[in-house]
């Protein structure tokens, strides 16, 4: 079975400075997607950004980038300029062909003014 | 387009009440999910259904039943509730599996409590 680890289940930062949040994954499939979700206070699931497997160029959203290791199977989020409002719970996810999504256990992320 | 949307919002149950927890996208979405969330634990799949006319069992499907209505809806039912059933559920859907990257899309939740 697939398995997805976030291995930080708190993180904190500056408000203004860089956070990376670590994602790793289990799979033998080679055509598969990554997504990180963010999960504010609200409990709304809202998706940051995708990674296709076979793009070995790195998804990028604003402030939001990853860090896709392919090999080494890790999937990292980094956040630039926090703000207040990226405060919240994020959750890596892992798709392979199918209908199933795999979720890891939740990365809460502070952000100090 | 209203997205995905869940009723209720919350719910109070007694050990042993039945409920059923509904759900309905507008997206003409071909799969549905349904997931409980516990502190620590993250998202954990209950059933889903591929298509219309399909259901199947994801890691944690004892003590909940499924029914897919249509393409639109996909229920949740509680038989008979349990402590260990208070969590919040969520409902998703996406698009059928071919097109992967695609992502799900939520519904906002529903806590629910089993006293």
């Amino acid at each position: 079975a697939q398995t997805v680890t976030q291995s930080q289940p708190e993180m904190s930062v500056q408000e203004a400075e860089t956070v990376t949040l670590s994602c790793t994954y289990d799979t033998s499939e080679s055509d598969y997607y990554l997504f990180w979700y963010k999960q504010p206070p609200s409990r709304q699931m809202i998706l940051v950004i995708r990674q296709e497997a076979y793009k070995q160029q790195n998804a990028t959203e604003n402030r939001f980038s990853v860090n896709f290791q392919k090999a080494a199977k890790s999937f990292s989020l980094k956040i630039s300029d926090s703000q207040l409002g990226d405060a919240a719970m994020y959750f890596c996810a892992y798709r392979r062909t199918g209908n199933q999504f795999y979720f890891g256990t939740g990365t809460s992320l502070t952000v100090i003014p | 387009n209203a997205g995905v949307t869940q009723t209720p919002k919350f719910q109070v149950l007694k050990t042993g009440q039945s409920m059923t927890l509904q759900c309905a996208q507008d997206m003409n979405h071909n799969s549905m999910y349904w997931y409980r969330q516990d502190p620590g634990m993250g998202l954990r799949l209950i059933y889903y259904s591929a298509s219309e006319g399909t259901t199947d069992k994801g890691e944690v499907p004892n003590g909940y039943n499924v029914s897919r209505l249509n393409k639109r809806e996909f229920s949740l039912r509680l038989e008979s509730a349990a402590p260990s059933q208070t969590s919040v559920y969520f409902c998703a859907s996406s698009e059928l599996g071919g097109k992967v990257r695609d992502e799900q899309f939520f519904g906002p939740g529903t806590r629910l409590t089993v006293l």
